[in-house]
């Protein structure tokens, strides 16, 4: 049972490198989610989709793109790392709004 | 807007002992609440939730109610075991914001034998 796959699961980058971090779920869920959790602080989300072709803003969508070429992908750009994106990433699914939330397992990013 | 705040932790507890993670809410309209745990190394899995006042929301020893009139949803376990040492998260989902889940910023809670 797959579920939602992320990776990398750790990476350490340079300022004003990019990088892209993977997730994936095999689920054929519509709704996908990027979050990022800092310490002591609830999870924000970043972008979200509600179907392949379809992304929009979440609450701190700056600094980051995303695309939604297939159903299963979701994956998110980073395009020039600033040290304020060190944080973990979490990228979530569900099927519609009224169901549950299924969470991978988290990226541990560094930007140094 | 939307807003959850929750206890800070670390909350250490000994096997058997009761356990009480307070979460307050700020929000429009009648959201729905949520319990979601984090085991070391995992993603967040949903544990319990509430969609109206007076819902209590129970599952695996946990349980919360949703109290509409003092906006808490705190949650309880009365014999905690090692095995939940996790972190917990308090959210609220809120249909007027396309059930957009708005999250705590998370408990720890260790529980030692």
């Amino acid at each position: 049972n797959a579920g939602v796959t992320q990776t990398p699961k750790f990476r350490i980058l340079k300022i004003g490198q990019s990088m892209t971090l993977q997730c994936a779920q095999d689920m054929n869920h519509n709704y996908m989610y990027w979050y990022r959790q800092d310490p002591g602080m609830g999870l924000k989300l970043i972008y979200y989709s509600v179907g392949a072709g379809i992304t929009d803003k979440g609450e701190v969508p700056n600094g980051y793109n995303v695309s939604r070429s297939t159903t299963e992908d979701f994956p998110l750009r980073l395009e020039l790392a600033a040290p304020s994106q060190t944080s973990v990433y979490f990228c979530a699914s569900r099927r519609d709004p009224s169901e549950k939330l299924f969470f991978g397992s988290g990226t541990q990013l560094s930007v140094l | 807007g939307n807003s959850v705040t929750q206890m800070e932790g670390p909350v250490t507890l000994s096997e058997e002992a009761f356990l009480t993670i307070n979460c307050t809410y700020t929000a429009t309209g009648y959201p729905s609440l949520f319990w979601y745990v984090q085991y070391p190394g995992e993603g967040l899995q949903l544990l319990l939730k509430a969609t109206k006042a007076d819902d209590k929301g129970s599952n695996k020893g946990f349980e919360a109610t949703y109290r509409k009139e003092t906006t808490s949803f705190h949650l309880e376990k009365g014999s905690v075991q090692v095995s939940d040492s996790a972190v917990y998260f308090c959210a609220l989902a809120n249909n007027n914001a396309g059930n957009m889940l708005t999250f705590g910023g998370g408990t720890r809670l260790m529980v030692k034998p």
